[in-house]
């Protein structure tokens, strides 16, 4: 496997249930990010890891809970989702060393949809 | 105001024309100036950075900065059907900011 990687490509879950989105990258990156894409919205970032440290969390709602172990995984819990979650999510990854240069590679995302 | 702004499209270009994107960005402070290729149904690739103002080519594609104006934009040369996809302008300066995209259609 090479560059970002994430499973599954596509997720269908109730409200009551309980998943996980995996990302692993394959770059030798030191951050990983998650993203949010709805239809015909800018891409929202949510959180972000540094080191498997979480330096970001741009007011995420708590159903969401992210999980980085180590610098090539990164996952995103979900529980008790709203159909207004519904969105591609994408996991990114970048070197984090060089803030001016520093380019975000992306997985493929998965597709959710909570009915 | 939105941080990131791109003119809406969709665009629509015949085979062999120059595509023109815009971008304008809030945050005087940004320093890196990215531009990402998105199919329909997949993620966003990377085609084109650039980081200091004036003029940078890679290919059939040209980036422009103007940190003045804070302006940037994207020039696609000799539009091919496989460069029908959205575009996506992202800004950053100590976080990436992205636009909502301008879709792009190429016809033979």
């Amino acid at each position: 496997e090479t560059g970002v990687t994430q499973t599954p490509r596509h997720l269908v879950m109730g409200m009551t249930n309980k998943k996980s989105l995996k990302c692993e990258q394959h770059l030798g990156h030191n951050a990983m990010y998650w993203y949010k894409q709805s239809a015909k919205k800018p891409l929202e970032l949510m959180f972000v890891y540094s080191l498997e440290e979480r330096v970001e969390n741009n007011s995420v709602p708590s159903r969401f809970s992210p999980e980085c172990p180590n610098s090539s995984h990164l996952f995103l819990h979900l529980h008790t989702l709203q159909p207004e979650d519904s969105a591609l999510y994408l996991c990114a990854s970048s070197q984090g060393r060089a803030p001016l240069e520093d380019t975000q590679y992306f997985g493929p995302g998965t597709r959710l949809t909570v009915l | 105001q939105k941080e990131v702004e791109q003119n809406s499209g969709p665009l629509s270009v015949p085979e062999g024309a120059i595509a023109s994107l815009n971008c304008t960005y809030s945050d005087r402070g940004s320093q890196s100036f990215f531009w990402y290729r998105q199919y329909s149904g997949k993620s966003p690739e990377l085609i084109m950075s650039i980081y200091s103002n004036g003029d940078k080519e890679d290919g059939r594609f040209t980036a422009q900065l103007n940190k003045a104006s804070q302006y940037v934009s994207l020039l696609i040369r000799d539009s091919q059907p496989s460069d029908s996809a959205t575009y996506l302008c992202a800004v950053k300066d100590y976080k990436l900011s992205f636009g909502a995209g301008t879709t792009v259609t190429v016809r033979a």
